[in-house]
């Protein structure tokens, strides 16, 4: 079984602290992404990657920034949290293919962020 | 925007019975895929079906998708407890390829 996991389920932390969202992968997928989920919002894209070192900017990428050294991790950081930051955050991964969302994604469990 | 856009936004059953949802969208896609979010937790993949098909099934899931109309449908048949969900329909077009998520559809399923 492919599995994402996500280093918290759980975050409380302060405006301005930065902060490090994990996600790893075990299925030597390619592609990874990050998913920010709020009510009435759906799930909006932030960032993703189709290969190590590589990024690519989703459809809300201020604010935040993504690292990707070893093909099983990618990390969301929050250089300087804001309250507006606060939400649900998912990882999910996929194998790559000449279209991105060619293959369905497989999704961590999530990561619920509160910034005070 | 070719956001998917689910219809009901809530719906509730008793258990046994089918749940019928459905998906709009606005451009042509490359493929559409249904998830299934519980309470609180990561989203769950249950069926990807491309744009040269009709129908798809698995287990106690159809869905079929109808280009024309460009809308989709999920029923899940003799429905659960267990079934008690969100569901997401995304859509997938040919250029740039992201997965764009509807807003959802709310299935409470009562024993």
């Amino acid at each position: 079984d492919v599995k994402v996991t996500q280093s918290s389920r759980y975050l409380v932390k302060r405006t301005g602290e930065k902060v490090f969202l994990e996600c790893v992968q075990d299925m030597d997928h390619e592609n990874m992404f990050w998913y920010r989920q709020d009510p009435g919002l759906g799930l909006r894209l932030i960032y993703f990657s189709y290969d190590v070192k590589m990024k690519e900017k989703g459809d809300i990428p201020e604010g935040y920034s993504v690292s990707r050294e070893k093909k099983e991790r990618f990390s969301l950081i929050l250089e300087s949290a804001s309250t507006n930051q606060t939400s649900m955050y998912l990882c999910a991964s996929s194998l790559f293919a000449p279209v991105l969302g060619y293959n369905e994604q497989f999704f961590g469990p999530g990561t619920r962020l509160t910034v005070l | 925007s070719q956001q998917g856009e689910e219809d009901p936004q809530a719906l509730s059953i008793q258990e046994g019975e089918n749940a019928t949802m459905n998906c709009s969208y606005k451009t042509s896609i490359n493929n559409l895929q249904w998830y299934r979010q519980n309470s609180g937790r990561g989203l769950v993949h249950l069926i990807l079906i491309r744009s040269n098909e009709r129908e798809k099934h698995s287990g106690r899931l159809r869905v079929t998708l109808d280009t024309s109309k460009k809308s989709s449908s999920l029923l899940i048949t003799a429905s659960r407890a267990a079934d008690t969900a969100s569901y997401f329909c995304a859509t997938v077009n040919n250029q740039g390829g992201k997965l764009i998520f509807g807003q959802g559809t709310e299935l409470s399923v009562k024993p």
